[in-house]
C-alpha cells in the first residue's frame, strides 16, 4: 500500500461521539486526501490537504473535519458522528510528479456508527 | 456536476479470455485517466493511466483506450485470470484549486469464471 498505513483499521462508535481517524505515509508526498467509500457509489472525495496546515474542502465535507501538522500525517475528524457516517475510509497520497495525479491508496478504515 | 460513469456494473468472463471495462466520462477538460482495481477489503491499486494527448498505452496485460470524440474510456485485461477478479474504477482528472482532484466511477466487478 505505498508505504501508508490507516488507524483503526475497524471502528463502532455510536451517534453524537467524536471520532477521529488517522492516515500515515512514509513517502514524504505532499499531498493527502481522504475519501470515503459506500456501496453503489465510486470514492467521493472528503477533504484534502496539499501541505502542511493547507488543506481544502472536497465534494462531501459536511460533519468532517482535517488537520495536518506534520507532512506524514493527515487527520480526519467527525465532529458527531451520524449513522450516515458509517462508511468505508480511504486515505491517498500523492507527488503530483509532472503534474499528473497518481494516487496511492492506503488500506481503508471500516467505520460503523450506531 | 459532470461525472464519471459505468456502462456495466457487472462482468462475467470464462479464465484465458480477454475482458473489456467501459467508461464514460463527461468533462471534456478532463487530461488524465487512471483505471484502480480493488480486492475485496482492500484499497484500490493503481493498474495504467493515460493522457488526453494520447489514443493508447499497455501495460502488462493490460491496455487502455481513450476515445476522446465520444468521451469513453476503456481497460483490456488480456488472458484474464482468477485473480483478476475484482472491482474495476476509472477515474478522470482535473486540474483544480489547489491540487487535481480525481473523480471516480462507481465500479465494475468483474467475475473471472473457471
Amino acid at each position: 500500500d505505498a508505504g501508508i498505513t490507516q488507524s483503526p483499521r475497524h471502528k463502532v462508535t455510536e451517534t453524537g461521539t467524536p471520532v477521529t481517524l488517522r492516515c500515515h505515509q512514509t513517502e514524504n508526498h505532499r499531498y493527502m486526501y481522504w475519501y470515503r467509500q459506500d456501496p453503489g457509489h465510486g470514492l467521493r472525495l472528503i477533504h484534502y490537504s496539499y501541505g502542511v496546515k493547507d488543506t481544502d474542502k472536497g465534494e462531501v465535507s459536511d460533519g468532517y473535519s482535517v488537520s495536518r501538522s506534520k507532512t506524514e500525517d493527515f487527520l480526519l475528524t467527525l465532529e458527531s458522528a451520524t449513522s450516515s457516517q458509517t462508511s468505508v475510509y480511504f486515505c491517498a497520497i500523492s507527488d503530483l510528479a509532472g503534474d499528473y495525479n497518481e494516487q496511492f491508496f492506503g488500506p481503508g478504515t471500516r467505520l460503523t456508527v450506531l | 456536476g459532470e461525472s464519471v460513469g459505468l456502462h456495466l456494473p457487472t462482468l462475467s468472463v470464462q479464465e484465458g479470455d480477454n475482458s473489456i471495462i467501459n467508461c464514460a466520462y463527461s468533462n471534456s477538460a478532463s487530461d488524465y485517466f487512471i483505471w484502480y482495481k480493488q480486492e475485496s477489503g482492500k484499497g484500490p491499486q493503481f493498474i495504467i493511466d493515460i493522457r488526453s494527448n494520447m489514443d493508447k498505452r499497455q501495460g502488462q496485460r493490460v491496455t487502455v483506450l481513450l476515445n476522446k470524440t465520444v468521451k469513453h474510456l476503456s481497460l483490456q485485461i488480456a488472458a484474464t485470470q482468477p485473480g483478476d477478479s475484482a472491482v474495476y474504477f476509472c477515474a478522470e482528472n482535473l486540474a483544480s484549486g489547489s491540487a487535481r482532484q480525481l473523480t471516480f466511477g462507481s465500479g465494475t466487478q468483474l467475475t473471472v469464471l473457471p
